[in-house]
This record gives structure tokens, C-alpha cells and sequence, in this order.
């Protein structure tokens, strides 16, 4: 199975900063098709998750463009450009190309500083 | 505007079976694959099962192989989970989602906790 790694995994920020969330694969994430299969996803408090961000660096319909992705291979980066209060909570990388199992990893908390 | 809305869970003894449905709407079902992911108490996601359009392919994690089956209903536009030898480390909140295979789910459910305590 393919392992992800985030870091960090709590992420204090101030109110206007920037902030960046690390993920790491255990393997490649390029399919056969030559797309790249990593996802992002929020969890606010009490919420459902959210996805944020497809196959790298695609912003999903009503995702703010603060929020962008990046990376290839099995390093990818997903930054919030100015953090604002309703950010808060829980991000998820996901990988699809590798499955089953789609696989996550352990999440990163981010908080207001 | 799509909608997922989970039922059916509760509190069950550690042995026990439970049957998770799923009501989608605002979409057409029978055009999507579906999943189920779960989030234990404080932890974070892990994808459980997912199902073909037809329902012709399904898959499961490793863990929950032999004992829960993925099914759904397109005539119903209903989604299932049935959950047999339930064991402690299955608590959770089951979350159902449209699947979008290897993009992940792109519209959740509110989930729905099962717990499994004697």
C-alpha cells in the first residue's frame, strides 16, 4: 500500500500569514495515463471533508485561489497564500493512483496562531 | 444541489452486524461510482470500500475484507454498507461520498458514528 506522510502535522498560523502543508508518497503517484493522483481535502470543525484540490494543483468549484497545489513525483505541497479564520481545521493529502486502497495520510491540523 | 444523507448507525456489541444505507440525490446515481470512508474518534481518514456504477467491481481495505459488503441500488438511488463481526476498532463516523475514483470524493455525506461497545 502506498503510505502518506504529512508534515507538519499541527500547523499554528497568524491571521494573514502564509502557511504550507508537506506530503510525501511511498511511491511515484504518476499513473499510467500520465496523471499525477493527489488529492487535497479540508475538514473544518464538525464538518465533513471537503475536497480542496485534484490531481495536483486543480482548484475545485468555489475553493478561493489562496488555496494552490503543487509538486510531482511523490513530493507535493499544498499553500494557503494569506490564512484567514474559516481555514481552520483539519487538510488530508489522498492518493488515486495506486488503488486499493486509496490511501490518506495522517492530516495536519491548522490553527490561528 | 447534490445531497448524500447516511442512516442506520448506532451502538452494537463487539460480534455484531449493523446495515449503513446511504439516500443520494440531485444527481444520477447510477452514473457514479460511491465509496465509504470512515473517521474513528479523533483520527483521520480511512477509505473502506467503493463500488462500479453496475456494481459489477468492488473493493475494500484490507481490514474490513470477509466482513462488510459494499452494495447499492440504482433504482433507489441507495448506497450500503453491511457491516458483520464488528469489532471494537470499527467505531466511527461513516461518511458515504461520490466518488470520483482516482480524484477521491468530490460531494460527503454528514456521516453517521457507529459504535461498537459491549
Amino acid at each position: 500500500d502506498v503510505v502518506m506522510t504529512q508534515s507538519p502535522l499541527s500547523l499554528p498560523v497568524t491571521l494573514g500569514q502564509p502557511a504550507s502543508i508537506s506530503c510525501r508518497s511511498s511511491q511515484s503517484l504518476v499513473y499510467s495515463d500520465g496523471n499525477t493522483y493527489l488529492n487535497w481535502f479540508q475538514q473544518r470543525p464538525g464538518q465533513s471533508p471537503r475536497r480542496l484540490i485534484y490531481k495536483v494543483s486543480n482548484r475545485d468549484s468555489g475553493v478561493p485561489d489562496r488555496f494552490s497545489g503543487s509538486g510531482s513525483g511523490t513530493d507535493f505541497t499544498l499553500k494557503i497564500s494569506r490564512v484567514e479564520a474559516e481555514d481552520v481545521g483539519v487538510y488530508y493529502c489522498m492518493q488515486g493512483t495506486h488503488w486499493p486502497p486509496i490511501t490518506f495520510g495522517q492530516g495536519t491540523r491548522l490553527e490561528i496562531k | 444541489e447534490v445531497q448524500l444523507v447516511e442512516s442506520g448507525g448506532g451502538l452494537v456489541q463487539p460480534g455484531g452486524s449493523l446495515r449503513l444505507s446511504c439516500a443520494a440525490s440531485g444527481f444520477t446515481f447510477s452514473s457514479y461510482w460511491m465509496s465509504w470512508v470512515r473517521q474513528a474518534p479523533g483520527k483521520g481518514l480511512e477509505w473502506v470500500a467503493n463500488i462500479k456504477q453496475d456494481g459489477s467491481e468492488k473493493y475494500y481495505v484490507d481490514s474490513v475484507k470477509g466482513r462488510f459488503t459494499i452494495s447499492r441500488d440504482n433504482a433507489k438511488n441507495s448506497l450500503y454498507l453491511q457491516m458483520n463481526s464488528l469489532r471494537a476498532e470499527d467505531t466511527a463516523v461513516y461518511y458515504c461520498a461520490r466518488d470520483q475514483l482516482y480524484l477521491g470524493g468530490d460531494y460527503w455525506g454528514q456521516g453517521t458514528l457507529v459504535t461498537v461497545s459491549s
